[in-house]
C-alpha cells in the first residue's frame, strides 16, 4: 500500500512562528500536494508540486511557501504563522488520477495561538 | 469561485436504505471524477471515480453516475450501513501536462441512523 506519512499529527505554535510541515510518501510519486481543510470550505489547495524542485502555487499560497529537494518529500512552511492558520493540514501525492485518485495523509492539526 | 459544489452539507439515511449524495460543476473541462470519504481525524481515502467517458461505474456498494450535459454527479450507496458515515468529499481533475491538480467540493457529512 502506497503511504503518505505526516511528520506530526498535532502541532501548537505561537504566532510569528516559522512552521515546518514534514510530509513523505514512499511510492516515488510525480505530483506531490499540500491542502488545508477548514470546516465549510472543504479542502483548499495551497501549493503543489510535479517534480523535484518544482512547485506550483494552488488557490490559497498567501502565507505559506515549500520546498521539494527529494521526489519523496514535500515540506510546507509557514513563514511567520498567524492565528487563522489554525487548520488542519493534509499532503497528498500520486501519480495524476486517473482511476486511483492520490493518496492523502493523516493530516497535521495545527493551532496557532 | 467553487468549479465543484456540494450544496448539501449533511445528509441523515436509516441503515439498509440507499444514500444520495451529489455534486455539481462548472468547468466542462474537467474529464475526471473521484468521491473521498473522510472519518475525523483522518486524512480522505479514495472511493470510486468516473471518466468523462462514461455515465455510470460501480464497486460493490458504492455507483457514481454523471451526467456531462447537466455537469452533475452523484454517488450512490446501496444498502447504506453505520459504517458509512463520513465526510464525503467530490472531486474534479483536468488531465493536463506538468501535474493534475484535483479541485475539491466543500463535502457532505452522511450519518447512516442503525
Amino acid at each position: 500500500d502506497v503511504k503518505v506519512t505526516q511528520s506530526s499529527r498535532y502541532l501548537v505554535k505561537r504566532t510569528g512562528e516559522k512552521v515546518f510541515l514534514e510530509c513523505v510518501q514512499d511510492m516515488d510519486h510525480e505530483n506531490m500536494f499540500w491542502y488545508r481543510q477548514d470546516p465549510g470550505l472543504g479542502l483548499r489547495l495551497i501549493y503543489f508540486s510535479y517534480d523535484v524542485k518544482m512547485k506550483e502555487k494552488g488557490d490559497i499560497p498567501e502565507g505559506y511557501s515549500v520546498s521539494r529537494e527529494k521526489k519523496e518529500r514535500f515540506s510546507l512552511i509557514l513563514e511567520s504563522a498567524s492565528t487563522n492558520q489554525t487548520s488542519m493540514y493534509l499532503c497528498a501525492s500520486g501519480f495524476p488520477p486517473g482511476t486511483y485518485g492520490y493518496t492523502f495523509g493523516s493530516g497535521t492539526r495545527l493551532t496557532v495561538v | 469561485d467553487q468549479q465543484v459544489k456540494q450544496n448539501s452539507p449533511s445528509l441523515s439515511v436509516q441503515e439498509g436504505r440507499i444514500s444520495i449524495l451529489n455534486c455539481d460543476y462548472t468547468n466542462s473541462m474537467f474529464d475526471y471524477f473521484l468521491w473521498y470519504k473522510k472519518y475525523p481525524a483522518e486524512g480522505p481515502t479514495f472511493l470510486i471515480s468516473i471518466s468523462s467517458i462514461k455515465d455510470k461505474n460501480e464497486d460493490g456498494r458504492f455507483t457514481v453516475f454523471l451526467n456531462k450535459s447537466a455537469k452533475h454527479l452523484s454517488l450512490h450507496i446501496v444498502p447504506s450501513q453505520p459504517g458509512d458515515s463520513a465526510v464525503y468529499f467530490c472531486a474534479a481533475s483536468r488531465s493536463q501536462t506538468g501535474a493534475n491538480n484535483l479541485f475539491f467540493g466543500t463535502g457532505t457529512r452522511l450519518t447512516v441512523i442503525p
